[in-house]
């Protein structure tokens, strides 16, 4: 069975310009987790969705931040318009259980 | 609020080597998770934790949940140079999100 995949793996973009990462789940897993990592702060939790429906967004930073999930297999981050302090890397994850959660490659974002 | 604290915050052993790593909270702790981080990809689960006491492995790796409810160890036999990585303790806040430590980084000299 595939992994997460998660696209695209690297973005550069310029301050103010919309960004939109994609994450596509492992079939049959309900929960989906969008986390950001810095070295500052580690691994942050910023929303999850349990069956497509937003559960939890309490750790999205800015209402310049926004999260989708259309259906069961695709999901989406966007963040509009980005600065230079949203660069970090975004991970997306999935799981059956909500602890054992599996996680994507990653998406390296540069806001210039 | 929670966090947890790994310790140490690096090693750096040569290869055959075992190694331990701990993971504590001044809360208790339902469930231990370890992740292990290589470069440029994302966390990978090693071993979950239900219940206080248990003793669980994976391959090379052993993980025990720990009497209090407040800390896990990780245990890794015979280190290889694969072994390289962060692992990464996790478990369920109060809030119900899952909250990591800040990883113990392992570079295994071959």
């Amino acid at each position: 069975d595939a992994g997460v995949i998660q696209s695209p793996r690297h973005e550069v973009t310029e301050m103010g310009q919309e960004v939109t990462l994609r994450c596509k789940p492992i079939s049959g897993h309900d929960y989906l987790f969008w986390y950001r990592q810095t070295m500052m702060r580690g691994l942050e939790l910023l929303i999850y969705f349990n069956n497509n429906v937003p559960i939890d967004d309490s750790g999205m930073p800015e209402d310049r931040f926004s999260a989708k999930m259309p259906n069961a297999s695709f999901s989406t981050l966007k963040i509009q318009p980005s600065e230079p302090r949203d660069s970090a890397v975004y991970f997306c994850a999935s799981s059956r259980l909500y602890n054992e959660q599996f996680f994507g490659p990653g998406t390296r974002l540069t806001v210039l | 609020g929670q966090q947890l604290n790994q310790s140490p915050q690096s090693m750096f052993i040569q290869e055959g080597e075992d190694v331990s790593m701990n993971c504590t909270s001044s809360s208790i702790f339902n469930t231990w998770l370890w992740y292990k981080q290589e470069p440029g990809e994302g966390p990978v689960l090693l071993i979950a934790l239900y219940k206080a006491g248990e003793l669980t492995s994976n391959g090379r790796l052993t993980a025990q949940f720990g009497i209090t409810r407040k800390d896990s160890f990780l245990n890794i036999s015979a280190s290889i140079p694969s072994d390289v990585g962060i692992y990464f303790c996790a478990g369920p806040g109060n809030t119900g999100k899952l909250i990591f430590g800040q990883g113990t980084t392992l570079q295994v000299k071959p």
